[in-house]
């Protein structure tokens, strides 16, 4: 099975930041690599996929970026709402494993 | 705009078993692969089975293989998971998410939680 790594586990910023996780991949899966926002309570929410491509109605601060093994999600300039906990997913197999989560803190 | 609406969770013992539903609306469902999604309370997100729009292909995650039976109607728009032998470690919200092709999931419900505990 494909192994997802996510970096950092938690990450504490301020309204403003410029913030980056990171996703590893245990081999290639190419660009069939998906980013999620997770807020209390609440179902994951699709942000990126294809690594690269944002869903429709999702602020441009968001952005995605890597191919093959390594990807990052970039939140530009953080804003009030977007303290939540991100997941990137492969789905590059049929076991559309996830990273472990990386929860974005109010610093 | 789809719409998932999950139901069937609740208390069980260990060795129990449980059966999932989840209704579709909004959408053409047969058109569509269907998985389900676990998160353990404090957790993660794991993937637990898939399933293809014809419901001909079907996995399963290693840690439920051989428990849990994933199936569906088409022509009732619904998703089902049947869960035997049930353990403590299967406590979790249940989450069934839809997949067009060659995509991640973009709809989701809003989850059922299922708390096995004697």
């Amino acid at each position: 099975d494909i192994q997802m790594t996510q970096s950092p586990s938690t990450l504490s910023a301020s309204v403003g930041d410029r913030v980056t996780i990171t996703c590893r991949a245990s081999q290639s899966i190419s660009s069939w690599l998906a980013w999620y926002q997770q807020k209390p309570g609440k179902a994951p929410k699709l942000l990126i996929q294809k690594a690269s491509s944002l869903e429709s109605g999702v602020p441009s601060r968001f952005s995605g970026s890597g191919s093959g093994t390594e990807f990052t999600l970039t939140v530009s300039s953080l804003q009030p709402d977007d303290f939540a906990t991100y997941y990137c997913q492969q789905y590059n197999s049929f076991s559309r494993t996830f990273g472990q989560g990386t929860k974005v803190e109010i610093k | 705009e789809g719409h998932l609406v999950e139901s069937g969770g609740g208390l069980v013992q260990p060795g129990g078993s449980l059966r999932l539903s989840c209704a579709a609306s909004g959408f053409t469902f047969g058109s569509y692969e269907m998985n389900w999604v676990r998160q353990a309370p404090g957790k993660g997100l794991e993937w637990v089975s898939y399933i293809s729009s014809s419901g001909s292909n079907i996995y399963y995650a290693d840690s439920v293989k051989g428990r849990f039976t994933i199936s569906r109607d088409n022509a009732k728009n619904s998703l089902y998971l049947q869960m035997n032998s049930l353990r403590a470690e299967d406590t979790a919200i249940y989450y069934c998410a839809r997949r067009p092709t060659a995509a991640p999931f973009d709809y989701w419900g809003q989850g059922t939680l299922v708390t096995v505990s004697s």
